[in-house]
């Protein structure tokens, strides 16, 4: 059974960069069905994505946050990771990794998620 | 950018009813639609793909439907485990992009 697990620090500083990191288990991450992707959560809010990959490494990016968003894939440890700079109160969100169905252009399998706090 | 508008954003209900959830794209996405349903604290749940098709497991008094720009999330029989708030969430097949509607809270009335 395929399972996600974020993981990274829960607290991150004004003007530095969040580093996650998506564990996949249960599956390779090298399947052409799948793209794999980071959603976000602010407390109370509703659901923002962020970007996705695919497993030889083509991204894609939310344009509103494209200018502080890198993410990436090792295949050889079936990880890929998100990593956002200049991070703002506003980032302080639960964040998400999933795995996105290209057929049914849904999240199947999604991680429990990871709060994020940006706070000095 | 495609632009997901879903209605209402809050919706008061009781056990038994009929409820209906819209979800508006600002342009066509065919079918390309997933209703989700989230629970405080856990991660959204698949109940619907490709606008109307019932993703395993998922109870049959779920269904979806719609095409183009209108879709809409349908409970038969609200249950008690219904109570959730459900998003909508468009993909665009030519660059995998999603875009999410605003959520709609279903409370007990």
């Amino acid at each position: 059974q395929l399972q996600l697990q974020e993981s990274g620090p829960g607290l991150v500083k004004p003007s530095e960069t969040l580093s996650l990191i998506c564990t996949v288990s249960g599956g390779s991450i090298s399947s052409s069905s799948y793209y794999w992707g980071w959603i976000r959560q602010p407390p109370g809010k509703g659901l923002e994505w962020i970007g996705s990959i695919y497993y030889i490494g083509s991204t894609y990016y939310n344009p509103s946050l494209k200018s502080r968003v890198t993410i990436s894939v090792d295949t050889s440890k079936n990880q890929f990771s998100l990593k956002l700079s200049s991070v703002t109160a506003a980032d302080t969100a639960v964040y998400y990794c999933a795995r996105l169905e290209i057929a049914a252009g849904g999240g199947r399998v999604w991680g429990q998620g990871t709060l994020v706090t940006v706070s000095s | 950018d495609i632009q997901m508008t879903q209605s209402p954003s809050t919706l008061s209900a009781s056990v038994g009813d009929r409820v209906t959830i819209t979800c508006r794209a600002s342009q066509s996405i065919s079918s390309w639609l997933a209703w989700y349903q989230q629970k405080p604290g856990k991660a959204p749940k698949l109940l619907i793909y490709k606008a109307s098709n019932l993703e395993s497991g998922v109870p049959s008094r779920f269904s979806g439907s719609g095409s183009g720009t209108e879709f809409t999330l349908t409970i038969s029989s609200l249950q008690p485990d219904d109570f959730a708030t459900y998003y909508c969430q468009q993909y665009n097949s030519f660059s995998p992009a999603w875009t999410f509607g605003q959520g709609t809270k279903v409370e007990i009335k």
